[in-house]
């Protein structure tokens, strides 16, 4: 079972403020690092897949980057809204094989007018 | 394309009485998981397919059961059903390479 850190565990921001948080996991044995969006009585959907170091990915207002060698990756939201409302869930991979991900438990945002 | 669906999406059971929450997924996916998601926990693993036939556990396999005849279904068993299995259960499908889960609709189980 991989130690998978989330931080911070939620954050309340204020419409238009841009935020970011932080996914920890172990540097050794990193096949790739998934990011899923998680809204309230909704399935958890991908976000982005990142697999090398250095990686940058970007959606919309959404964007994450990835530091392999000291294991950590941070998903930023650029002028939040409303809508971004959600838990933000990361997941690494040890391996090619996508059948057992470990999930950390997640950064619950809100954001209000 | 349905994509992944579960069946149902509320069950109340009582202790020790056992049942299925089913799964199928129309996306020709070879990689098959169940989640079960508990306040403050996250989504943890309990079995994994990665073919028809081919099953394995997860980090909480106690208590329950999977099998996987076809590559479109991979039902999950309760045996005898425990208040400590109230939860909400998440079926979710991949492809090997890129690895990206797509998640069923949940089953919120209630085991009183």
């Amino acid at each position: 079972i991989l130690n998978v850190e989330q931080s911070p565990q939620s954050l309340h921001v204020q419409e238009g403020d841009s935020t970011n948080f932080t996914c920890s996991f172990p540097s050794s044995n990193f096949y790739a690092l998934h990011w899923y969006r998680w809204e309230t009585a909704k399935s958890p959907e991908a976000l982005f897949v990142m697999t090398l170091n250095g990686d940058e990915k970007k959606k919309g207002r959404i964007s994450a980057t990835l530091n392999t060698k000291e294991g950590y990756s941070y998903l930023y939201i650029k002028g939040s809204q409303p809508e971004d409302s959600a838990t933000y869930l990361c997941a690494p991979r040890p391996d090619g094989t996508a059948s057992k991900l470990t999930f950390g438990t997640g950064t619950r945002l809100q954001v209000t007018l | 394309n349905a994509g992944v669906t579960q069946t149902p999406k509320f069950q109340v059971l009582k202790t020790g009485q056992s049942m299925t929450l089913q799964c199928a997924q129309d996306m020709n996916h070879e990689y098959m998981s169940w989640y079960r998601q508990d306040p403050g926990m996250g989504l943890r693993l309990i079995h994994y397919s990665v073919g028809a036939g081919i099953t394995d556990q997860g980090e909480v396999p106690n208590g329950y059961n999977v099998s996987r005849s076809t590559t479109e279904d991979f039902p999950l068993r309760l045996l005898s059903a425990a208040p400590s299995q109230t939860s909400v259960y998440f079926c979710a499908s991949s492809q090997p390479h890129r690895g990206e889960q797509y998640f069923g609709p949940g089953t919120r189980l209630t085991v009183t």
